[in-house]
Parts: C-alpha cells; sequence; structure tokens
C-alpha cells in the first residue's frame, strides 16, 4: 500500500477553516484516498473519500491534486468539536488488500476558541 | 441505528485471566474488523471476517489471540492467557462491500494488571 505523509499537528481557529495537507506521492492509479478522525476516547470516524475527483460531503471537502499525489481535507468551519487526529489514508479498490485500512500516527488538529 | 456496539467498555483483568471481548456490527454489514491502539504502535489490524469467514489475521499478535464470528451480528476476541502486555484500546469495525468505509464501535478499554 501506499505510504501517506501528514503534519504531526496542526492549529485552528474556531469558525475559521481548516487545511488539512497530506502527501501519498506514491499513490497507484487504483488506490482511493480515504480520511478519518478520531476525537479523544472514541472509535475512528469515517468522513470523506476520492480518487481522482474533489468530493463534499456535509463533513468536509476533499481536494486532490491533478498528479494525485497529494490532498488536503477542509473543514470549513472549525468548531471546537472538531479537535481531533485527522488520519489519510491511501487504499486499493480492487485486489486482495482492497479491505486493509492502515493507520498512521495522523494530524492532531487543535480547534482553539 | 444503534451503530457498532462493543462490550464491555472498560476491563480490568489480572495478568492470567481469560479475556472476552464483544461485538455486534451493523445489521446487514457483511465485514467485521478487530483493531488494536496503543501510544506506541497506533491502531493495528488484528483480523478481518467476510461473511463470518476469517480472511486474515496475520495481525494476531500470538497464539493467546483468537477470535470468532459465529453468526453475521456477533464476534469475539478473546485473549487467554492475558498479559499485561495485552493492555491497549481495542476497537470493532464493521463495513459493508462497496461501502464508503468502516463504522468503528466505542471501543474497550482493556487493562491488564
Amino acid at each position: 500500500d501506499a505510504k501517506t505523509t501528514q503534519p504531526p499537528s496542526m492549529d485552528c481557529a474556531e469558525g475559521r477553516a481548516a487545511n488539512l495537507p497530506c502527501n501519498h506521492s506514491t499513490i497507484s492509479g487504483n488506490e482511493y484516498v480515504y480520511w478519518y478522525r478520531q476525537i479523544h476516547s472514541q472509535g475512528p470516524q469515517y468522513i470523506i473519500h476520492g480518487l481522482k475527483n474533489n468530493e463534499t460531503n456535509e463533513m468536509a471537502s476533499l481536494i486532490i491534486t491533478e498528479d494525485r499525489k497529494s490532498s488536503t481535507l477542509i473543514l470549513p468551519h472549525a468548531t471546537l468539536r472538531d479537535t481531533a487526529v485527522y488520519y489519510c489514508i491511501v487504499r486499493p479498490n480492487s485486489g486482495g488488500s482492497n479491505y486493509k485500512l492502515t493507520f498512521g500516527k495522523g494530524t492532531l488538529l487543535t480547534v482553539n476558541p | 441505528d444503534a451503530g457498532v456496539i462493543q462490550s464491555p467498555r472498560h476491563e480490568v483483568t489480572e495478568m492470567g485471566q481469560e479475556v472476552t471481548l464483544r461485538c455486534k456490527p451493523i445489521s446487514g454489514h457483511n465485514s467485521l474488523f478487530w483493531y488494536r491502539q496503543t501510544m506506541m504502535r497506533g491502531l493495528e489490524l488484528l483480523i478481518y471476517f467476510n461473511n463470518n469467514v476469517p480472511i486474515d489475521d496475520s495481525g494476531m499478535p500470538e497464539d493467546r489471540f483468537s477470535a470468532k464470528m459465529p453468526n453475521a451480528s456477533f464476534s469475539t476476541l478473546k485473549i487467554q492467557p492475558s498479559e499485561p502486555r495485552d493492555s491497549a484500546v481495542y476497537f470493532c469495525a464493521s463495513s459493508s462491500t462497496g461501502g464508503e468505509g468502516y463504522t468503528f464501535g466505542s471501543g474497550t478499554r482493556l487493562t491488564v494488571v
């Protein structure tokens, strides 16, 4: 599986947009980019995923560069409840290991009042 | 939908005792995963079931660990005998084939003294 690189921590002011970067320069053509987050003392929570087009849902937007070597998760109006560790994961959509979600260390996003 | 239900939420046991963790996946999900999370190693996939059949148990640390899925609505992870280094938070997750992502339970915090 392709590896991802994320900054260990980031800060964001409440009400502002939080932009979380992820580098996945070795991503393969059949691999999706997934984002999960883990709020303290809770299980990881699915946020969004995409292949090559930008995606948006009620939680966030995902911007994937044209070469697919990096992506950015955008929380448009961060709240204190968005403080969490955010994981960027690449995962194949077919093949023998397409079920695997391999979590790295993620980015600890702290939203400040 | 009650989500993925794990029990107990907390377990404290003495070294050498048998520990059984339980998981009820979301109805209709045909994939089930057991993860372990520690500060040192992060989130690790222990075992993956598809349609109640174990597909990948390569993450199970040793023979003291065993997992079963007797039916589509129940799975157990057993540690016998338990050791202090087994102390961790154990998460169960489920998904459907082609689903967007995993749904994690709230976890079981295991402390072996």
